[in-house]
């Protein structure tokens, strides 16, 4: 399975504020998701990032406030905007090579103020 | 909807105890299932897969899990617990088209020595 890294692991933001989190897998990958696991509860679908077009958003996630860029094969990222309390959440990047199976990555833990 | 029920928030076992935790899910039409394993201070991991064929699959570390379909389930199982079996445990369902993992709310595993 791939090797996935992600940065920040942590970070504490003020409201308001924006945060972007990287993700990096060590080979080419055709699908790329991102993820969100609020406290105590369990992991949501944000949204698949699309190498070369804007990414595919589920239901009650926008663009507006969850950008995600996808310039190449190996690499990801998303945006946090305007945050709020509401936002402290684990953010996962997750790949696929097929439709079947994911591999997760480490996680980014966001704390808003 | 489509939707993922654990209904075992926490279980605590005794070392060498047998493991069941419960997965029921809501989807239509043809499904994969899936078990993946967070230990503590680590990444989610895939534990063992369903797509088709057996119902009774085998997974890493001694794991394996049941499809009953007429029952719409897919338990998890392990005759024989260790501490190192500590972790969190995420159900997760897909539809065989579809990349989309719905998860369950998930199961604290403490195992004590």
């Amino acid at each position: 399975s791939a090797v996935i890294s992600q940065k920040p692991s942590r970070d504490i933001c003020q409201r308001g504020t924006s945060l972007t989190i990287q993700c990096q897998v060590d080979s080419q990958v055709t699908m790329m998701f991102w993820y969100r696991q609020q406290p105590g509860q369990s992991l949501t679908l944000i949204a698949t990032a699309n190498q070369g077009s804007e990414a595919t958003y589920e239901s009650g996630f926008v663009i507006d406030k969850f950008p995600i860029s996808r310039p190449n094969l190996t690499f990801s990222t998303l945006t946090v905007s305007n945050m709020s309390p509401e936002d402290s959440s684990i953010y996962l990047c997750s790949v696929g090579d097929s439709y079947n199976e994911q591999f997760f990555g480490p996680g980014t833990r966001l704390t808003v103020l | 909807a489509q939707s993922v029920s654990q209904h075992n928030h926490h279980v605590i076992l005794s070392e060498a105890a047998s493991l069941e935790l419960g997965c029921n899910y809501s989807y239509g039409g043809t499904v994969n299932l899936f078990w993946y394993v967070q230990y503590p201070g680590q990444h989610l991991q895939l534990l063992l897969k369903y797509f088709s064929g057996d119902p009774l699959v085998k997974g890493i570390k001694g794991f394996e899990a049941e499809f009953i379909k007429s029952k719409f389930s897919f338990n998890l199982r392990k005759p024989s617990v260790q501490w190192s079996d500590t972790a969190e445990y995420f159900c997760a369902a897909q539809g065989d088209s579809s990349y989309k993992l719905i998860f369950g709310s998930g199961t604290r595993l403490l195992v004590r020595p």
